[in-house]
């Protein structure tokens, strides 16, 4: 079965400051794909990085960055410069190898201080 | 491009009425799905689709149906709707992933329904 676990569920960063958001994740598969979406208070869900778990390196996307340690099975997401619009709750999530659902994690709430 | 459309943006139902939510796409996509997220909560899958014709259950399908009968439309139907389903509901939709290398979900608005 597969499972995302975010284990933080409320996290305060200085503007300016770089944050790191958990994620672990368990799977069977040998190939898989993580997701991270961040979702502002306004509801709609944004995708921000993805990384496939054959790929070498970690995946960047601006101020996004993941740090996937696959011996590991964690995925984090680091925000780095934060800014007070990345206040917002962010999700994991993983796609399985047969590709037809994506299993997502209860989310962890970021607030950025001015 | 439009993307991923969802109808109505808000409503309430009174028990045991029903309704159906819809939902749209024109990125020719294969791949749709229902989530529905209550509050503070992450998403749960309710139904999803790979094409055309098939649909298949998710994590809590119960009182809920779909159907798929082009590749753009994905409607959810709530047959007697119950105030356990109040919750925020959405649609996603993705390619399958041989074509895209990412295949990340692109989410609707959001349907924000309220059952009293």
């Amino acid at each position: 079965a597969q499972k995302i676990t975010q284990t933080q569920p409320g996290m305060f960063v200085q503007e300016k400051e770089a944050v790191t958001l958990d994620c672990t994740y368990d799977t069977s598969d040998q190939s898989y794909g993580l997701f991270w979406y961040k979702q502002p208070s306004s509801g709609e869900m944004i995708f921000l990085i993805y990384q496939g778990s054959y790929d070498e390196q970690n995946a960047t996307e601006g101020r996004y960055s993941l740090n996937f340690q696959k011996a590991r099975k964690s995925a984090n997401l680091v925000i780095s410069a934060s800014q007070l619009g990345d206040s917002a709750m962010y999700f994991c999530a993983m796609r399985g190898q047969d590709g037809n659902q994506f299993y997502f994690g209860t989310g962890t709430s970021l607030t950025v201080i001015p | 491009n439009a993307g991923v459309t969802q109808t109505p943006k808000f409503r309430i139902l009174k028990i045991g009425q029903s309704m159906t939510l819809q939902c749209a796409q024109d990125m020719n996509h294969n791949y749709m799905y229902w989530y529905r997220q209550d509050p503070g909560m992450g998403l749960k899958l309710i139904y999803y689709s790979v094409g055309a014709g098939i649909t298949d259950k998710g994590e809590v399908p119960n009182g809920y149906n779909v159907s798929r009968s082009t590749t753009e439309d994905f409607p959810l139907r709530l047959e007697l709707a119950a105030p356990s389903q109040t919750s925020v509901y959405f649609c996603a939709s993705s390619y399958s992933r041989v074509i895209r290398g990412a295949n990340e979900q692109f989410f609707g608005p959001g349907t924000r329904l309220t059952v009293l």
